[in-house]
């Protein structure tokens, strides 16, 4: 089975500009989670979907952050007028889970995001 | 509310030497998941082990052994014969079941130096 991948790997912007990244999940995962990790920090939820639905959202997602997952399969977080304050590794995961369990999330090997 | 603590910031150990890196977590819940992922320097975070909060027998797994007490919310993880190898940043995990759509809390991360 193929992981979950994302991309890209790297990214250095300029404060102000857009940036969107995208994650692959492992076929057949119908959950897709975002996180966000910051130097030495633990990840931080960011927000999930079950299928195409975005269920939850966390406060950490300002306005400017938007994520989709229109057809179930891949994902993509935007953040809009980025600022210094988003530099930190984007960490995506996929879990197969139905009605009150909770599998196993397998993660990506993230994006790195440097705002300058 | 829920929260995971690793007092343990960073732990040295000289190869061959057992480690133990404590694990202690926060929850109302009675049903809920905890997980062990190791963060290697390429920054995959890389799953090591989920456990049920109504199983509370220890799991070995090779040199790898988890201990389980919910008497004291605690999660502690074990390697045995530590080799360079380890060295990596490892992560606890709590996951509620109901209502939080499986989402993740992490503590904050054990570094672990394993030296030749």
């Amino acid at each position: 089975d193929t992981g979950v991948s994302q991309d890209p790997r790297h990214k250095i912007t300029k404060r102000g500009q857009n940036v969107t990244f995208r994650c692959d999940p492992i076929s057949e995962h119908n959950r897709l989670y975002w996180y966000r990790q910051t130097l030495g920090q633990g990840p931080e939820f960011l927000t999930y979907f079950q299928n195409e639905a975005q269920l939850e959202k966390s406060r950490l997602l300002s306005d400017r952050f938007s994520a989709e997952r229109p057809k179930g399969s891949f994902s993509t977080l935007e953040i809009q007028r980025t600022e210094q304050g988003d530099s930190a590794m984007y960490l995506c995961a996929s879990s197969v889970a139905s009605g009150g369990t909770t599998d196993t999330q397998y993660f990506g090997p993230g994006t790195r995001l440097t705002v300058l | 509310a829920q929260k995971v603590t690793q007092a343990q910031t960073e732990i040295s150990v000289v190869e061959k030497e057992d480690v133990t890196l404590d694990c202690v977590y926060e929850t109302r819940d009675t049903t809920y998941y905890l997980f062990w992922y190791k963060q290697p320097p390429s920054g995959e975070l890389v799953f090591l082990i989920r456990r049920n909060s109504f199983d509370e027998q220890n799991e070995i797994s090779g040199r790898y052994s988890w201990n389980f007490q919910k008497s004291t919310s605690s999660f502690n993880f074990t390697i045995t014969a530590s080799q360079v190898v380890d060295s990596a940043v490892y992560f606890c995990a709590l996951s509620e079941v109901w209502g939080q759509g499986g989402k993740l809390i992490f503590g904050q991360g054990t570094e672990l130096s394993v030296k030749p």
